[in-house]
């Protein structure tokens, strides 16, 4: 299976802030990823696939970009609706897996 | 508007069975790909089961850790998938949510129900 491998597990944050979050696949992926946002006491909400391609209504300060077989999701100027936990998932080959997550706190 | 809703949860035994439910609107079922994906209590996302429309011949796929325990299954007359759940372990505890698959550059969960917990104790 392909592992994947998320940092930080944990993030504090200020408003406004740019925010970066990295997933690490195990093997080649290509541009196969999805980031996924899971707001408290929520159900989880695909934000980014195909490493870039935002998913409907999602707004444009989020970002995903790639280097190799690591992935970066970046929140340009962090809002206090951004809160919660998010995670990278891989579809390039099943079991589609998906990272650890981040948690993403209000410094 | 889209919507998934998960039904048939609760606390069971360990060795028991339970069978989840989702029934769906909003969109063609009939020609969509369904998962369940489960959280665990450590907030760990998990990949379980999907089931492919009709004109892929309802092809299954699981997680291999729960091959020949759950099953997966669709009708579409109900727009509703269900995973039937055997032999339950205290491990399975965990947030079950059924999934819509989309496939664009890849295969990703576009829409969740709520989610349904599931809990495994004596």
């Amino acid at each position: 299976d392909f592992q994947m491998t998320q940092s930080p597990a944990s993030l504090s944050a200020s408003l406004e802030e740019i925010v970066t979050i990295t997933c690490q696949a195990s093997q080649n992926i290509g541009n196969w990823l999805a980031w996924y946002q899971q707001k408290p006491g929520k159900s989880p909400q695909l934000l980014i696939y195909g490493t870039t391609s935002l998913a409907d209504g999602v707004p444009s300060r989020f970002s995903g970009s790639r280097s190799g077989t690591q992935y970066s999701l970046k929140i340009n100027r962090l809002q206090v609706e951004d809160i919660g936990i998010y995670y990278c998932q891989q579809a390039s080959s099943s079991p589609w897996t998906f990272g650890g997550g981040t948690k993403l706190e209000l410094k | 508007e889209v919507q998934l809703a998960e039904t048939g949860g609760g606390l069971v035994q360990p060795g028991n069975s339970l069978k989840l439910s989702c029934a769906t609107s909003g969109f063609t079922f009939s020609t969509a790909w369904m998962s369940w994906i489960r959280q665990t209590p450590g907030k760990r996302l998990e990949w379980l089961a999907q089931i492919e429309d009709k004109s892929n011949n309802y092809f299954i796929s699981y997680l291999e850790s729960v091959k020949g325990r759950f099953t997966i299954s669709r009708d579409d007359s109900k727009s509703s998938v269900y995973l039937q759940m055997n032999n339950l372990k205290e491990e399975d505890t965990a947030i079950y949510y059924c999934t819509r698959i989309i496939r664009d550059k890849g295969y990703y969960f576009d829409y969740w129900g709520q989610g349904v917990m599931v809990t495994v104790s004596s």
